[in-house]
C-alpha cells in the first residue's frame, strides 16, 4: 500500500526557535499533501492543503506567516514552525494524495511537538 | 459549518464482545462518510467508506451503513479481538478532498 513517512517523530524545540517537520510519500507521487493538527483527546484539524509547485491553502484561523508549507517535489512536503511558542505543542500529521482514481489521502505517522 | 460526532471514548471491550462506535453528522449536500483506523505508533488508515444513502462500507470484520435518514455512519464489529485495539476516527468529506474528522473513540481490547 501507500507509504506515507514524517521526520521527525518528535521534537522538543525552545520557545523561538523554529522547528521543520518533514512529510514524504514513498512510493507513489503526492500531486497534493494535507497539513493537520491535533490536540489531546481531540479530532484532526485541517491546517493548510498543497499542491507540488504553488502556494499552500489555508484554513482560516491558521497564520499562514507562522506556519510556513513548502511543497517542492511530488515526494515531499514541509512545515516549518517558525518563532514557536508552548502554544504550538500539538500533534502534526500530514497526509498525501496522488490525485488520481478516488483520491484516497495516505497518513503519516505524525510528529510530537513540545516548545518549552 | 460541516461536523462529525463520535461517541465519546475510551471503550473498553472483553475479546469476541458485540462492537459499536456510534457516528452521527451534519453536513450541506451529500457527503461521502469514512472510518479510519490509527494503531499504535501509526498513521490513520482507511478502514471503510460510504459515498451515498444506504451504501455498507465493510473490511476486515468492521461495517457501517450510510444512514440519511437519520445523518448516521455507524461502525460496527460482531467480534472483537485484541489486535482491534486502536483509534477509531468518523469523516466526511466535502467538496473535492476536504475531509472532517470526528474526535476519535479510542477502543481497547481485552483477552
Amino acid at each position: 500500500g501507500a507509504v506515507v513517512s514524517q521526520h521527525p517523530s518528535w521534537v522538543i524545540c525552545k520557545s523561538g526557535t523554529s522547528v521543520k517537520i518533514e512529510c514524504r510519500s514513498l512510493d507513489f507521487q503526492a500531486t497534493t499533501m494535507f497539513w493537520y493538527r491535533q490536540f489531546p483527546k481531540q479530532s484532526l484539524m485541517l491546517m493548510a492543503t498543497s499542491n507540488e509547485g504553488s502556494k499552500a491553502t489555508y484554513e482560516q484561523g491558521v497564520e499562514k506567516d507562522k506556519f510556513l508549507i513548502n511543497h517542492a517535489s511530488l515526494t515531499l512536503s514541509t512545515l516549518t514552525v517558525t518563532s514557536a511558542h508552548p502554544e504550538d505543542s500539538s500533534f502534526y500529521i500530514c497526509s498525501a494524495s496522488s490525485g488520481t482514481g478516488i483520491n484516497e489521502q495516505f497518513f503519516g505517522p505524525g510528529t510530537r511537538l513540545t516548545v518549552l | 459549518g460541516d461536523s462529525v460526532t463520535q461517541m465519546e471514548g475510551p471503550v473498553t471491550l472483553s475479546e469476541e464482545a458485540f462492537l459499536t462506535i456510534n457516528c452521527t453528522y451534519t453536513a450541506t449536500g451529500y457527503p461521502s462518510l469514512f472510518w479510519y483506523v490509527q494503531y499504535p505508533g501509526e498513521g490513520l488508515q482507511l478502514l471503510l467508506k460510504a459515498t451515498k444513502a444506504d451504501d455498507k462500507g465493510s473490511n476486515k470484520g468492521f461495517e457501517a451503513t450510510y444512514r440519511k435518514e437519520t445523518t448516521s455512519f455507524h461502525l460496527e464489529k460482531g467480534s472483537v479481538q485484541v489486535s482491534d485495539s486502536a483509534v477509531y476516527f468518523c469523516a466526511l468529506k466535502v467538496g473535492a478532498q476536504k475531509l472532517v474528522f470526528g474526535q476519535g473513540t479510542r477502543l481497547t481490547i481485552n483477552p
